[in-house]
Formats: C-alpha cells, sequence, structure tokens
C-alpha cells in the first residue's frame, strides 16, 4: 500500500499571510505529481502537474515544487485571500504491475480568516 | 467545456434498493474513473474505463457494477448496499488511460454523488 502524507491536516491563516504545506511520497515508481484544490461543495480542480525533479510551477500567487529523490512536494500560497479556503489534494501517480494510478493524501484543509 | 457532472448530487437508499449514478464528459476524454471518499479519508480508485472497456477493478464488491455506454457516459450500479458504503462517489475523466497515461495528464473530477445506505 502506497503512502501518500500531506501536513498539516487543516490550518487557519489570517488573509495577507503567506503560507504552505508539504505531501510526501514514496520516492520510488515515480510518474507525476498532481495538486488539487477542492472547495466544498464543487468540484477537485487541478491546480499543478509536476513531473521532473527540481520542477517549480506557479499560478497566480500559488506556487509548487518538486523533490522526487527525498519524494516531497510543497505547495505555497502567498498572501492569502479568504477565496484560497479550501482543501488542497496532491495525489501521486506511480507505475507498476502494468497500470498507472493515481494515490491521493488525505488534503491539507486551509481556512484563510478575514 | 471541461465539466464533469454528474447525477445526482445527494441519493439516500435502503439496502434492498437498486440505484445508479450517472456521470457525463464532453471533453472528448477515453478514460473514465470512479472513485469512493470517505469521510477524513482520502478519494480512492474503484474503476478505470479505457476507451469504454473496463481496464482496472480495485477488488470492489459485486454489488458495485460500472458500466459505460459510450466514450461521454459513465453509470455506476449499485445493488444490496451497506451502510459502510455511504459516502462521496466522484466521477473522473482525464485524455489517457491508467494503462499508459501521458505523465502530464490530468484527471477532471465532477462534485460527487453524497450516497447514503440506510
Amino acid at each position: 500500500i502506497l503512502n501518500v502524507e500531506q501536513s498539516p491536516q487543516s490550518l487557519h491563516v489570517q488573509e495577507g499571510d503567506s503560507t504552505n504545506f508539504t505531501c510526501s511520497f514514496p520516492s520510488s515508481n515515480f510518474y507525476a505529481l498532481h495538486w488539487y484544490r477542492w472547495e466544498t461543495a464543487k468540484s477537485p480542480e487541478a491546480l499543478f502537474v509536476m513531473t521532473l525533479n527540481g520542477d517549480e510551477k506557479k499560478k497566480g500567487r500559488i506556487s509548487a515544487t518538486l523533490n522526487t529523490k527525498e519524494g516531497y512536494s510543497y505547495l505555497y500560497i502567498k498572501g492569502s485571500q479568504p477565496e484560497d479556503s479550501a482543501t488542497y489534494l496532491c495525489a501521486f501517480l506511480y507505475s507498476g504491475a502494468g497500470s498507472y494510478q493515481l494515490t491521493f493524501g488525505k488534503g491539507t484543509k486551509l481556512s484563510v480568516i478575514p | 467545456d471541461t465539466e464533469v457532472t454528474q447525477t445526482p448530487k445527494h441519493l439516500v437508499m435502503g439496502m434492498t434498493n437498486k440505484k445508479s449514478l450517472k456521470c457525463e464528459q464532453h471533453m472528448g476524454h477515453r478514460a473514465m474513473y470512479w472513485y469512493k471518499q470517505k469521510a477524513k479519508k482520502p478519494p480512492e480508485l474503484m474503476f478505470v474505463y479505457s476507451y469504454e472497456k473496463l481496464s482496472i477493478n480495485e477488488s470492489v464488491p459485486s454489488r458495485f457494477s460500472p458500466e459505460c455506454p459510450n466514450s461521454s457516459l459513465l453509470n455506476l450500479h449499485l445493488h444490496a448496499l451497506q451502510p459502510e458504503d455511504s459516502a462521496l462517489y466522484l466521477c473522473a475523466s482525464s485524455t489517457t488511460s491508467g494503462r499508459s497515461p501521458s505523465r502530464t495528464d490530468t484527471q477532471y473530477f465532477g462534485p460527487g454523488t453524497r450516497l447514503t445506505v440506510l
């Protein structure tokens, strides 16, 4: 069973603060790492797909980095806004036994306080 | 249109009922997925369809029966469910399949069906 760990489980930040959270995954059979943003009662929305060690991706105030050798990815949010409140899921795409599957972490629930 | 739709949004059923969940996408994706998510747990893969054929079944009990009638539709037929099957059921689609995906392929998710089994 593959383990994808996300920390912290939840956090509260003030509007305007910057924050970051972590996704840890097995470093073997790595294929890709996905980040999703999931607002309550909506569909999970894809943020980034990261494939190469050292990858850095950016989308507005949100950015992510990837270290496949040590098996972790960081998601950063600069100047948090209330609309950033959501659960951020990472998912590890691995290759094995002739198929590729996404294994999700439990997510980090972010609440931004106005 | 990058939307995956799921109906119904909520479903309450008894253990003897038969019901179906529906999922639809019009992005031309050839892979479609069912995931199950219990409270405070990550989504777990149930089934993958690739080109309308079942390619992955993650040892799901036979009381869950998937069907892919065409490339845009995915159903999940439910029969004789147990209360522990209560969960959020998410559908997703992607360009390529679980057997040979592109590294950068993204799965697009629907909002889910919240199922309660009494």
